[in-house]
């Protein structure tokens, strides 16, 4: 059983550029859920996708966006970049049909924006 | 709106048991969750408890659960020096709602 990957490990971009971040599921689950974690904070829930569907948004700008694919992949997309985007950005996939919410997670991706 | 709060630190001696609390405000969370993230890498699920159970046992770890004062702690017996990770609670109606992660040391 393969569990959540995440790429690229780390980026580095300017302000003002747009990123496209990328998640693979754990086989099996049809759900995927982003968060941001701030240095020193806990995660930050940004959006979730059930069956590509979005199933759920935070308190996020709309230049944050995302995609689900066929597959149960994602990807979450920030437009505009701002310095304040730099962080650890969190997938983690789930079986959105068991009722447990029970979120396994990736590795994150490292975004520092300069 | 929903919150999730926690203890920044706690330092302990190899050996003890370490008891990390939280509190929440979202009586509706279904289940609570505990995870541990160590330095660099993502969050590992440690354990989870449904809303309306009391305790949880699970090898070391003991998660105890206080409905009416929606308070929720999780006890290591016999930690570790590869306990040292920052511990996080969450909360859940679907989404997760993370405290800030208390941050274990446990000294040799």
């Amino acid at each position: 059983e393969t569990g959540v990957t995440q790429s690229p490990t780390h980026l580095i971009k300017t302000r003002g550029q747009q990123v496209t971040l990328r998640c693979s599921s754990q086989s099996g689950h049809n759900t995927v859920s982003w968060y941001q974690q701030a240095l020193g904070q806990g995660p930050q829930f940004i959006f979730q996708y059930y069956r590509e569907e979005e199933n759920g948004r935070g308190n996020f700008p709309p230049r944050f966006s995302g995609l689900q694919f066929p597959n149960y992949s994602s990807e979450l997309n920030v437009n505009a970049l701002e310095l304040d985007d730099s962080a650890l950005y969190l997938c983690a996939s789930s079986d959105g049909t068991s009722g447990i919410y029970e979120q396994f997670f990736g590795p994150g991706t490292r975004l520092t924006v300069l | 709106g929903e919150d999730v709060e926690q203890s920044l630190f706690l330092s302990v001696r190899e050996g003890d048991s370490s008891v990390i609390n939280c509190t929440y405000t979202d009586s509706s969370s279904t289940y609570l969750y505990w995870y541990k993230q160590e330095p660099g890498a993502g969050l590992q699920l440690l354990t989870y408890i449904f809303s309306n159970m009391d305790m949880k046992q699970d090898q070391r770890l003991t998660v105890l659960l206080n409905k009416k004062d929606k308070h929720l702690s999780l006890r290591i017996a016999d930690t570790q020096t590869g306990d040292s990770a920052i511990y996080f609670c969450a909360s859940s109606g679907g989404k997760l709602i993370f405290g800030q992660g208390t941050e274990l040391s446990v000294k040799p």
